[in-house]
């Protein structure tokens, strides 16, 4: 079947490490995107990348770094330069502008 | 450029219509519908695209109001399963197509 993965679901890191949450899609799709969802403020985007190996910045990107070396694959690592790193990442995937997006099941990420 | 969206909040009874309204200060080449029930993965509901064409999956119905840059999704004879929170995301013509700008969110929660 195919679909979007995210992986891990749960983690927990310590204030000053760096985590990369990982991102695999089988849908054939080039556009990719990170958002990242607090509390009652939505999906903001962190990152997105309409083809392999480009990217650009979203609205949020300070403290978060991207690749994209596979058409499958855009892996989020999260930098201890982000001040508040808790939360729920979500990463999606189009074929084109005008399609529908599809959403992998989440990283609840958790900075102790 | 986040879309807004209103109401906030409803509660309904089973059986009950309701109607979410998304807003933009920008011009809209599309307007998507997404549902996401706590801790998942938001699912998709409907694309509406210039010049009224509508794309969706379930059986709820939708509008987009191009010149006033609005687009309401309409809920009817609404079950429990409906219950969860509608996002609108927003693609906007002189911006990278396929990106999203969504808004806050309007939760919904139906009771039997």
């Amino acid at each position: 079947d195919g679909g979007i993965t995210q992986s891990p679901k749960y983690l927990f890191r310590k204030e000053g490490q760096n985590v990369t949450l990982s991102c695999e899609q089988n849908l054939n799709h080039d556009a990719m995107y990170w958002y990242r969802q607090d509390p009652g403020q939505g999906l903001r985007l962190i990152y997105y990348s309409q083809i392999v190996n480009d990217f650009q910045k979203g609205d949020i990107a300070e403290g978060y770094s991207v690749s994209r070396e596979k058409k499958e694959s855009f892996p989020l690592t999260v930098t201890s330069a982000q001040k508040n790193p808790t939360a729920f990442y979500l990463c999606a995937s189009s074929t084109d502008s005008g399609t529908e997006a599809f959403f992998g099941q989440g990283t609840r990420l958790t900075v102790v | 450029q986040q879309p807004v969206q209103s109401p906030q909040a409803v509660i309904l009874r089973e059986g009950e219509d309701a109607v979410i309204n998304c807003s933009s200060s920008k011009a809209l080449y599309s307007v998507h519908w997404y549902r996401q029930k706590h801790g998942e993965a938001p699912v998709f509901l409907m694309i509406l695209l210039k010049g009224g064409e509508q794309k969706g999956h379930e059986k709820i119905s939708a509008s987009f109001n191009e010149k006033k840059q609005q687009s309401s999704l309409y809920l009817t004879a609404s079950q429990l399963s409906y219950s969860g929170t509608y996002f609108c995301g927003t693609e906007h013509r002189g911006s990278t197509l396929g990106r999203l700008y969504f808004g806050r969110g309007t939760q919904l929660t139906v009771w039997p």
